[in-house]
């Protein structure tokens, strides 16, 4: 069965201390695995998308790393407004349109 | 602005009385994905459709109609609501066929079944 699991479910940090979050997955065939950032009370929005093992994407203080098994969210020297929850979803091959989210990191960065 | 909207935002109902939420999106996209979100579960996919001519189940789809009858418009139909599908609710919309690329969210719609 296909899954995706991420982990911590929580993280607190202080401002500009670096961290990861982690998000391993259990598919098939791997179509492709995406990061999204959701603020409380709002829609998802969307981060990165990573299609194979070996991929890296970054955007300001956030860098995706993807392996065959799991992927990376890097915060490097993260600031209050970074908080949120970080979604992480995946898409496997032969499932049409039907995609997987993991159940979210909590971050929580202080002052 | 290119958007997807959800109506109602806020909705409180009772048991067995059917409702629609809508969601249209101005984006010419081809793929609409409906979520639900309850704390502790994540995101979990209702129903997606590919085009106008494909719809199909996601993990949760028991209790709930779609219908694509136009390309921007992808409403949610419970015909009996009963309170275990009281959540948030997403819809999304992407450009192609698939949620290979990055998806829109709308602002979610919160529905409470009394």
């Amino acid at each position: 069965e296909d899954q995706v699991t991420q982990s911590p479910e929580a993280l607190r940090l202080q401002e500009g201390e670096s961290s990861s979050l982690n998000c391993s997955y259990t598919v098939s065939g791997l179509r492709g695995l995406f990061w999204y950032r959701q603020d409380p009370g709002k829609g998802p929005e969307f981060l990165f998308t990573l299609y194979s093992a070996g991929e890296e994407k970054e955007k300001e203080r956030l860098k995706a790393t993807l392996t065959k098994k799991e992927s990376f969210l890097h915060i490097t020297a993260p600031k209050p407004e970074d908080s949120a929850t970080y979604l992480c979803a995946v898409q496997a091959d032969n499932q049409g349109g039907k995609l997987i989210f993991g159940q979210g990191t909590e971050l929580s960065v202080k002052p | 602005e290119a958007q997807v909207t959800q109506n109602p935002r806020y909705l409180i109902t009772v048991t067995g009385k059917k409702l629609t939420v809508t969601c249209s999106q101005n984006m010419n996209h081809e793929y609409m994905s409906w979520y639900r979100q309850d704390p502790g579960l994540g995101l979990r996919q209702i129903y997606y459709s590919m085009n106008v001519e494909v719809t199909d189940k996601g993990d949760v789809p028991e209790g709930y109609k779609v219908s694509r009858k136009e390309k921007r418009n992808f409403p949610l139909i419970l015909e009996s609501p009963s309170p275990n599908q009281t959540s948030l609710y997403f819809c999304a919309s992407s450009k192609g066929t698939s949620p290979y690329n990055e998806q829109f969210f709308g602002p979610g719609t919160r529905l409470t079944v009394l």
